[in-house]
């Protein structure tokens, strides 16, 4: 149980173009979704908390305008990366959590996003 | 600021050794604490957690993770290490409305 899958796995993409990158919890309903960005050998760096129904809350130093992030339903995220630049390449990861807050977090498997 | 710190960035060790990943943690109060496995190009697992009760956690894998509270640590332990223990481990603290991970171990075991 609480399996959490990420589309695409892997995506690329010319500079200037809009990648969407979507998060679905299968067997459960996710109160809160969470999205990290991870960069070679880094740790991974929380960008923004979405609840349904919600506003998401992005961390600071994330661009809301560049990183939009709706939480449709109770089972499915997604991460938009609007204009995207090669800077923005980087490894996606969401995570799903079936209460508010970050206590029972399931990850996804990750996004490969290249920009060239 | 709170902040989880993992003093090692990589870690050798042989198959059927055993192993400890240090976790230290600055924050006021005791905050939850999580310890994942990343292999490589994948999402994370969880391995163990800490909310309170017992500090000797017992995890998946045969991991194990203690909370000492003087020192403001949560080590990871696991008696006889296997080959596929090989991956990228992540210790993680929950305080308030914030959620941080540390750098990560790098584990490598060697045959």
């Amino acid at each position: 149980g609480a399996v959490v899958s990420q589309h695409p796995s892997r995506v690329i993409c010319k500079s200037g173009t809009s990648v969407k990158i979507e998060c679905r919890s299968l067997d459960f309903q996710a109160t809160t979704m969470f999205w990290y960005r991870q960069f070679p050998k880094q740790s991974l760096m929380l960008m923004a908390t979405s609840n349904e129904g919600s506003k998401a809350t992005y961390e600071q130093g994330v661009e809301k305008d560049k990183f939009l992030i709706n939480h449709a339903s109770l089972t499915l995220s997604t991460l938009t990366v609007t204009s995207a630049h090669p800077e923005d390449s980087s490894f996606y990861i969401c995570s799903a959590s079936l209460t508010r807050g970050y206590n029972e977090q399931f990850f996804g498997p990750g996004t490969r996003l290249t920009v060239l | 600021a709170q902040s989880v710190t993992q003093p090692d960035i990589h870690i050798t060790v042989s198959e059927g050794a055993s192993l400890e990943l240090r976790c230290n943690y600055s924050y006021g109060a005791t905050p939850y604490l999580f310890w994942y496995v990343q292999s490589p190009g994948q999402g994370l697992q969880l391995l163990l957690k800490y909310f309170s009760g017992d500090t000797l956690v017992q995890g998946i894998k045969g991991f194990e993770a203690e909370f000492k509270r003087s020192q403001s640590s949560f080590n990871l332990r696991k008696p006889s290490v296997h080959w596929s223990d090989a991956a990228e481990y992540f210790c993680a603290v929950g305080a308030g409305n914030q959620f941080y991970f540390g750098t990560g171990t790098s584990l490598t075991v060697i045959p």
